[in-house]
């Protein structure tokens, strides 16, 4: 069964520094999606993705963050510049249709760890 | 996207049914309600989705009352691998979900 994959599984940076995390979202889906979850507490909508610009973002995707896919196959969630409160775990999502009757498909997530 | 209402944890004895609840009184029309889960240390999963019909697929059972002001997810025989915490979304696009707390679910051996 396709599957969307994402890279590191964990990553470790110093606050102040950028990051970028890598997803593969399944090959034929056209919407992509990062959430994120801090440790025990619910998944958040950070941004959504569609034709190649964000279609909805959360208050949460302010000016530090950003999404890009850079080729035909990854879908990236950059930081600018870390802070300790953005310690969690982000989940990426592809859907194949934009129709409600579609499910997301989320990876296992990468967890971020800010120092 | 209106808001539901979830019991913060419920518990099953394995291989017997599950029914996990959720309210959401205020939805509107058009909103579909999808229930995903999110097993210890792994990404949410779909599970079911409806809109004002009874639904049923490998997974589970999704039974929507008539006001869709409340909804059911049924585990038809809960096996441990169904602990998790269980969401319930309501979306009308289906495009970004907005998690509550969900329900998390113990199955007892």
């Amino acid at each position: 069964e396709p599957e969307v994959t994402q890279t590191p599984s964990h990553q470790v940076t110093q606050m102040g520094q950028e990051v970028i995390l890598r997803c593969v979202p399944i090959s034929n889906h056209l919407y992509f999606y990062w959430y994120r979850q801090i440790l025990g507490q619910k998944v958040e909508f950070l941004v959504s993705f569609y034709n190649n610009e964000i279609s909805e973002k959360s208050e949460i995707f302010d000016d530090q963050f950003s999404v890009e896919r850079p080729d035909g196959s990854n879908f990236t969630l950059k930081i600018r510049s870390t802070k300790l409160e953005d310690s969690a775990m982000y989940f990426c999502a592809s859907k194949g249709q934009g129709f409600p009757t579609y499910e997301q498909y989320f990876g296992p997530g990468t967890r971020l760890t800010v120092t | 996207d209106a808001k539901t209402t979830q019991p913060n944890s419920m518990e099953s004895n394995e291989e017997e049914p599950v029914h996990l609840p959720c309210n959401h009184s205020t939805i509107s029309g058009t909103d579909y309600i999808h229930w995903y889960r999110q097993l210890p240390s792994q990404g949410p999963e779909y599970v079911i989705h409806g809109l004002t019909s009874n639904v049923n697929n490998r997974m589970a059972s999704l039974a929507i009352a008539e006001d869709r002001k409340s909804s059911t997810l049924i585990l038809h025989r809960a096996t441990l691998r169904d602990a998790a915490v269980y969401y319930c979304i309501l979306s009308r696009t289906g495009n970004q979900f907005y998690f509550g707390t969900g329900t998390s679910l113990t199955v007892i051996p």
